[in-house]
């Protein structure tokens, strides 16, 4: 069954680069899947960053598209989000999930990380 | 970009059938998937394809879809579906398709 593992520091300071590494287990991140983050400020809904084919294809939240990048590194199994000038309303866990592609190109989160709660304060 | 709009809250009695939808111009040509959310847990996929429920669901989980609005019903509702629900919609063939609903906090009591 696969694991995903998030990782990265849990306090960042207003207008530095928040980044995480989601670690993937029990399965080969190059097996034809997206691979995404996901976030949930205090008190909010969920919200999708964006997500990321084996090819390095990725795909971004229109909202968040200026300030993220998300990458994957099939060499070691895992991939990771990185999200420029950050400020207290980026505050939020983050999880990071594998993505099925069905057979209309549609496509769902079917497996996550526990998630991971990341500050941004000075 | 896409929306999926949801309502805020619904509050059923133990026993009862809830019902969430979730509307969106996008939805008559893409599923719609629901996940269930508890505090500090991670979301559970509770709806895939408009109306197919994973194995480890229970049956009470239930989905439709007609025109632009999905629908999430739980029939007999019981006191653990108690969490906040989402609705999911992304399409691998457009770059900014990824987009949840608001959620609904569905309260049983």
């Amino acid at each position: 069954q696969v694991r995903l593992q998030e990782s990265g520091p849990g306090l960042v300071k207003p207008s530095e680069t928040l980044s995480l590494t989601c670690g993937v287990s029990n399965f080969f991140i190059n097996s034809g899947y997206f691979w995404g983050w996901v976030r949930q400020p205090p008190g909010k809904g969920l919200e999708w960053i964006g997500s990321v084919y084996q090819t390095g294809s990725a795909y971004y939240n229109p909202s968040l598209e200026s300030r993220v990048i998300i990458s994957i590194d099939t060499s070691n199994n895992r991939f990771s989000l990185d999200l420029r000038s950050v400020t207290a309303a980026d505050t939020a866990v983050y999880y990071c999930a594998k993505a099925t592609i069905i057979y209309t190109g549609n496509y769902y989160f079917d497996s996550w990380g526990q998630g991971t709660l990341v500050a941004v304060s000075s | 970009s896409y929306e999926l709009t949801q309502p805020t809250s619904v509050s059923v009695s133990p026993g009862q059938t809830a019902r969430i939808t979730c509307s969106g111009d996008a939805l008559p040509e893409r599923f719609a998937f629901w996940y269930q959310h508890k505090s500090g847990q991670a979301p559970v996929l509770v709806i895939y394809e408009d109306s197919k429920r994973p194995s480890v669901i229970p049956e009470r989980f239930s989905g439709s879809r007609s025109g632009t609005m999905a629908t999430l019903t739980i029939s007999g509702a019981q006191v653990e579906d108690e969490a906040d629900y989402y609705c999911f919609s992304a399409d691998s063939s457009e770059e900014h398709s990824g987009v949840f609903g608001g959620g609904t906090k569905l309260t049983v009591l």
